[in-house]
């Protein structure tokens, strides 16, 4: 069974911080990985999706890795900003499933001190 | 382009009762998915539509939850009777359906009706 684990669970930095969210999941076989983003009371947004045959994607200050066989995909913010703050989850879609389905993890609590 | 939509934003219910929750998804995205997010936890799949047809419901408590997406685009979910852990934030996505099965599109999440049961 699938499961997918986010460290930390909070995390609390000052301002132009660079900083790593991680994500690691139990099963290797997956056919994709999305970054999403999740503003307090609201629904979440995709930030970056990686394919399996892909190691990393890039968007403005966000990049994301993608380690398959080790289970494991990262989140860099770059020069982090209050505007940063809220809670990121990641999700993976598993092989096999016959379905769009996605696991999620817990999220990771991110707050961006000015 | 507009996003998806969800209605009501917060619903406030006594156990028991009964309630229901609409969805319209992106013009052209074929797949829905309803999601159950209790506080503290990540998302959970309740169900799965691909056009009209449901691809997964296998999460879904099927004794007091049901769902339909008649025609493939709006759909609703409803919760009869309501019990108290249902209390959590129900989110609707939409999605493109990919050529191949390992090839996925992004999910457009709405934002959410925010569920109370006392």
């Amino acid at each position: 069974k699938q499961e997918v684990t986010q460290i930390p669970a909070a995390l609390s930095v000052p301002e132009g911080e660079n900083l790593v969210l991680n994500c690691s999941f139990t099963d290797s076989a997956i056919y994709n990985l999305q970054w999403f983003r999740q503003d307090p009371g609201k629904g979440l947004t995709s930030l970056l999706l990686i394919q399996s045959s892909q190691r990393e994607q890039t968007s403005g200050r966000l990049n994301a890795s993608l380690d398959k066989s080790s289970g494991r995909s990262t989140l860099y913010i770059a020069a982090s900003q209050p505007g940063d703050s809220a809670t990121y989850l990641c999700a993976v879609r598993p092989e096999g499933s016959g379905t769009y389905k996605y696991i999620f993890g817990t999220g990771t609590r991110l707050k961006v001190l000015a | 382009e507009a996003g998806v939509a969800q209605s009501p934003r917060y619903k406030i219910i006594e156990k028991r009762q009964s309630v229901a929750f609409w969805c319209n998804p992106i013009s052209g995205h074929a797949t829905l998915y309803w999601y159950q997010q209790i506080l503290g936890q990540g998302p959970k799949l309740l169900i799965q539509f691909q056009n009209n047809g449901v691809v997964d419901d296998s999460q879904l408590p099927k004794d007091r939850f049901s769902a339909e997406r008649l025609k493939g685009v709006d759909s609703t979910l409803k919760i009869q009777p309501a019990k108290l852990e249902d209390s959590a934030v129900y989110l609707c996505a939409s999605s493109l359906v990919g050529v191949g099965w390992e090839t996925s599109y992004e999910q457009y999440f709405g934002p959410g009706t925010r569920l109370t049961v006392t």
